[in-house]
């Protein structure tokens, strides 16, 4: 069965820190990897997209992709308290339907 | 564009009563899915189209009926309501593309969610 895997949480970390998010998967078919934010009580939005092997920065954000160790992680640098939400990591196939993990619960004070 | 929207918000069902979750795009989109949400749990895959015509069951299709008459529009049907139905319903849209540099790719898009209470 395909699964990804993320730690529930929640992971606390201080106002201007950077928040380090992992997740591994089970289907060495998947092509695209992403990662979504989602508030409580709101539906998700995608943050972060990567297909290759490496780095991928956008912002603050930096998404990083190991398919030899069927590795994605997500790290937030100068983390701001409206940061705090859900994080989900999703794989899939073109043309498939998402896999998602369950989430990581991440949570900046000020 | 308004994306992919979703009606009702909210709505409570009495067990056995049966309703439609509606949902439409309007990016031209050919593949939609619905997926549920329990709390403290990832989305679980319910139902995906590929497009207009052609449905195919997901993770958890038990209880739940799709129709794709359009390419727009992709309505849930719960026919029997159960409590075990109780959760925030999320519809999703996508149009996957081959890219020379990347490969295939696919981004997903979501709609705000349905929460359906079954008491």
């Amino acid at each position: 069965q395909k699964e990804v895997e993320q730690n529930s949480g929640p992971l606390s970390v201080p106002e201007g820190a950077i928040a380090s998010l992992n997740c591994t998967y089970s289907d060495r078919g998947s092509q695209s990897f992403f990662w979504y934010r989602q508030y409580s009580g709101k539906s998700p939005e995608l943050i972060m997209s990567i297909y290759s092997n490496g780095d991928k920065e956008d912002g603050r954000f930096t998404a990083q992709l190991n398919k030899a160790s069927q590795y994605v992680s997500l790290l937030i640098r100068d983390s701001q308290p409206s940061d705090s939400a859900t994080y989900l990591c999703a794989a899939n196939q073109a043309g498939t339907a998402l896999i998602f993990g369950k989430g990581t619960t991440l949570s900046v004070s000020s | 564009n308004a994306g992919v929207t979703q009606t009702p918000k909210f709505r409570i069902l009495k067990i056995g009563q049966s309703m439609t979750l509606q949902c439409t795009q309007d990016m031209n989109h050919n593949y939609m899915y619905w997926y549920r949400q329990d709390p403290g749990m990832g989305l679980k895959l319910i139902y995906y189209s590929v497009g207009a015509g052609i449905t195919d069951k997901g993770e958890v299709p038990n209880g739940y009926n799709v129709s794709r008459s359009t390419t727009e529009d992709f309505p849930l049907r719960l026919e029997l309501a159960a409590p075990s139905q109780t959760s925030v319903y999320f519809c999703a849209s996508s149009y996957p593309t081959r890219d020379r540099a990347r490969g295939s790719t696919d981004t997903q898009y979501f709609g705000p969610g349905t929460r359906l209470t079954v008491l």
